[in-house]
C-alpha cells in the first residue's frame, strides 16, 4: 500500500521561499505523475503542479513564473518550492499521486498536508 | 479556462435519505471528471473516477453519472460517516493541468 510523507517549514515570511517535500513509500514510483494541490483557509482546492520520475513538469500557469518542482528518484521523493511568498499563500499543502486506472488522472493517493502560513 | 460549478453550495439532509449533487463545466471535458470528499482535518478521499467508476474501496451506495459538462454524485443512501465536503474535479489537455469545483457540504439536519 503506498503511502505518502511530506515535511517542510510550516512558517515563513513574505518574501520567503516555501520549500516542502514528500516521500513515497510501498509502492512503485516511476511510471507516475506527482502532484502538488494546496487548499487556502475555508476555501477550495487548487492544483499547483506535477513532475513525473522523468523530471518533465507542468504547471499551474497562474503560479508557473514562482513554482519549481524538482524529483530525487534515488529517494522517491519529489520536491515544491514555491517563492516570493505573501500572505496569499497560506494553505494546507498536499502532495498527491495521480492515479493510471483512468484517464481523469484522479488524485487517488494523498500526503498528510501540510500547513504553511505566511505572516510577518 | 474550464471553470467548474457546484450545486448546490449546501445540502442538509438525514441518515438514511439520498443525496444528489451537482458539478457542471463550462465546456465539454468529456468523462475527465472525478469526485471527492474531503472530512476535516484530512486529505481529500478519491471516490469517482471518469465520471462514473467508483474507486478502489469506495462502498456502492456511491455512484456517478454525466458526460460533457453535467455531472452527477449520487449517495443512494446517506450513513453518518458520509456527511462531509465533496468536490468535482476535471483534467485539461492543454495547457497540461486539473481544476477542481467549489465544492457542496453535505451536513445532517
Amino acid at each position: 500500500q503506498v503511502q505518502l510523507q511530506q515535511w517542510g517549514a510550516g512558517l515563513l515570511r513574505p518574501s520567503e521561499t516555501l520549500s516542502l517535500t514528500c516521500a513515497v513509500y510501498g509502492g512503485s514510483f516511476s511510471g507516475f505523475y506527482w502532484s502538488w494541490v494546496r487548499q487556502s483557509p475555508g476555501k477550495g482546492l487548487e492544483w499547483i503542479g506535477e513532475i513525473n520520475h522523468g523530471g518533465s513538469t507542468n504547471y499551474n500557469p497562474s503560479l508557473k513564473s514562482r513554482v519549481t518542482i524538482s524529483v530525487d528518484t534515488s529517494k522517491n521523493q519529489f520536491s515544491l518550492r514555491l517563492s516570493s511568498v505573501t500572505a496569499s499563500d497560506t494553505a494546507v499543502y498536499y502532495c498527491a499521486r495521480e492515479d493510471l486506472v483512468g484517464a481523469t488522472g484522479a488524485f487517488d493517493c494523498w500526503g498528510q498536508g501540510t500547513l504553511v502560513t505566511v505572516s510577518s | 479556462e474550464i471553470v467548474l460549478t457546484q450545486s448546490p453550495a449546501t445540502l442538509s439532509l438525514s441518515p438514511g435519505e439520498r443525496a444528489t449533487l451537482s458539478c457542471r463545466a463550462s465546456q465539454s471535458v468529456s468523462s475527465y471528471l472525478a469526485w471527492y470528499q474531503q472530512k476535516p482535518g484530512q486529505a481529500p478521499r478519491l471516490l469517482i473516477y471518469d465520471a462514473s467508476n467508483r474507486a478502489t474501496g469506495i462502498p456502492a451506495r456511491f455512484s456517478g453519472s454525466g458526460s460533457g459538462t453535467d455531472f452527477t454524485l449520487t449517495i443512494s443512501s446517506l450513513e453518518p460517516e458520509d456527511f462531509a465536503v465533496y468536490y468535482c474535479q476535471q483534467r485539461r489537455n492543454w495547457p497540461p493541468g486539473f481544476t477542481f469545483g467549489p465544492g457542496t457540504k453535505v451536513e445532517i439536519k
